[in-house]
């Protein structure tokens, strides 16, 4: 079955960059349809949206996060990755990765990660 | 702030129907997803599409659009249900997903 799962530091300092992996196992990350995603969660509070990506390299991005991330692909690894710079202690969050699927418009995100916990120390 | 807007918190008796509404302008024109979250746990797709369950999700749980509001309903709440519900869809532009506040669904 189709499974993701995150990796990264658990903890990092303010104003660096937090480099976060998610490895797909069980289907090819360059399936037609497949976009994947990053959201997070910050302790206590719900979910949010940080960005998606295509195999293709196509991305988009949550405008209010926009200025500060990056996703990536790597097909060759079935990996694909979110970079987050200049952070703060408001970064503090479980980030999970997600496969967004489906019809456009009609997509969700059908297959999530565990989660990973990051927190932003000063 | 977000583009789609839920309830905080309802609550439903033990066997009893619930349902949980999410409003937002983008739903005129796509649909919305919804999430059960249990403490301390992943994200679970519930409900995709016009109302479609994955695969292991019970029939009790169902969806519905009626204009910019959407409604996740579970009809005979087991105690189980007991968790946060999220919507999700795309915002106004198409190009990005939002997610609603989420409700946080108690079973009495």
């Amino acid at each position: 079955q189709v499974q993701l799962q995150e990796s990264g530091p658990g903890l990092v300092k303010a104003s660096q960059t937090l480099s976060l992996r998610c490895t797909v196992s069980g289907v090819s990350i360059s399936t037609f349809g497949s976009y994947w995603g990053w959201i997070r969660q910050h302790p206590g509070k719900g979910l949010e949206y940080i960005a998606h990506i295509y195999h293709t390299g196509s991305a988009y991005y949550n405008p209010s996060l926009k200025s500060r991330v990056t996703m990536s692909v790597d097909r060759s690894k079935n990996q694909f990755s979110l970079t987050v710079n200049s952070l703060t202690a408001a970064d503090t969050a479980t980030y999970y990765c997600a496969r967004l699927y489906g019809d456009y418009g009609s997509d969700a995100f059908d297959i999530w990660g565990q989660g990973t916990m990051v927190t932003v120390s000063s | 702030s977000s583009d789609l807007t839920q309830d905080p918190a309802v609550s439903v008796a033990l066997g009893q129907t619930v349902t949980i509404t999410c409003r937002g302008a983008s739903l005129t024109s796509y649909y919305a997803s919804w999430y059960q979250q249990r403490p301390g746990q992943a994200p679970v797709l519930v409900i995709y599409g016009e109302n479609n369950r994955p695969s292991g999700i019970p029939d009790r749980f169902s969806g519905s659009r009626s204009g910019n509001t959407v409604s996740l309903t579970i009809t005979g709440a087991q105690a189980e249900d007991e968790a946060d519900y999220y919507c999700n869809s795309r915002d106004n532009s198409g190009n990005h997903v939002v997610f609603g506040g989420g409700t946080k669904v108690t079973v009495l």
